[in-house]
């Protein structure tokens, strides 16, 4: 596609409910990222992939955070009993490869009530 | 671990005006980023600097990468109000893993008609 894609734009989740984020890259961008955006702040970074292997994924805050790229294009963000803290922007970027530039979808909003 | 700071934190301007924004690492960046954020979007690249002493100019923007590479101002000559937003400054990260961006905390700016 011509940019990356996020899915849903917006999601309001009861606490203790799962959600699953999806993001669709560039195509033939090897590189995906994830980050987290609170209100007023600077996005953090979650994890990274390069085609399916998720090379780093110490950013993520507990073990209820898990992202997956199976076949190295679209991936989806999980999150297991969301908890009010979680409520963010959720950005995803893809890149051509390392060191290239990075290009971000529009982002999830995740609420969490 | 790198820290980027941003200040200001906020700025509220008139139309016209002019404006400079600062980030500042406590180490030396490996490619520095600016990006600019509007509201319910993602982050948009403006610019790559990785040369110190680096000057680039973008139609109304002019940024620059101080010599010793730790630090970088965003001048705007004469803003409009289509220069609201969150202004991000970013690195990018390589590690063991790969690479991840680091981002400031970013200036919210304001530009009043």
């Amino acid at each position: 596609g011509a940019g990356v894609s996020q899915s849903p734009r917006y999601k309001v989740a009861k606490r203790g409910q799962d959600v699953a984020l999806r993001c669709d890259p560039i195509s033939g961008h090897v590189s995906l990222f994830w980050y987290q955006q609170a209100l007023g702040q600077g996005p953090e970074f979650l994890t990274y992939f390069q085609n399916e292997a998720q090379l780093d994924k110490s950013g993520l805050p507990s073990d209820r955070f898990f992202a997956e790229r199976p076949e190295g294009s679209v991936s989806t963000l999980k999150i297991q009993r969301t908890q009010q803290e979680d409520s963010a922007v959720y950005l995803c970027a893809s890149s051509l490869g390392q060191g290239r530039s990075a290009f971000f979808g529009q982002g999830t909003r995740l609420t969490v009530v | 671990t790198q820290l980027l700071e941003q200040s200001p934190q906020f700025l509220s301007i008139q139309e016209g005006e002019n404006l400079t924004v600062y980030c500042n690492s406590s180490s030396v960046f490996s490619s520095l980023q600016w990006y600019r954020q509007e509201p319910g979007e993602g982050p948009v690249l403006l610019v790559t600097v990785v040369t110190g002493g680096e000057v680039k100019k973008l139609k109304r923007l002019t940024f620059q990468f101080g010599d010793a590479r730790k630090d970088s101002s965003l001048h705007i000559t004469a803003a409009q109000p289509g220069d609201t937003g969150l202004y991000l400054c970013a690195d990018l990260n390589r590690d063991n893993y790969g690479q991840n961006f680091v981002f400031g905390p970013g200036t919210r700016l304001s530009v009043l008609p």
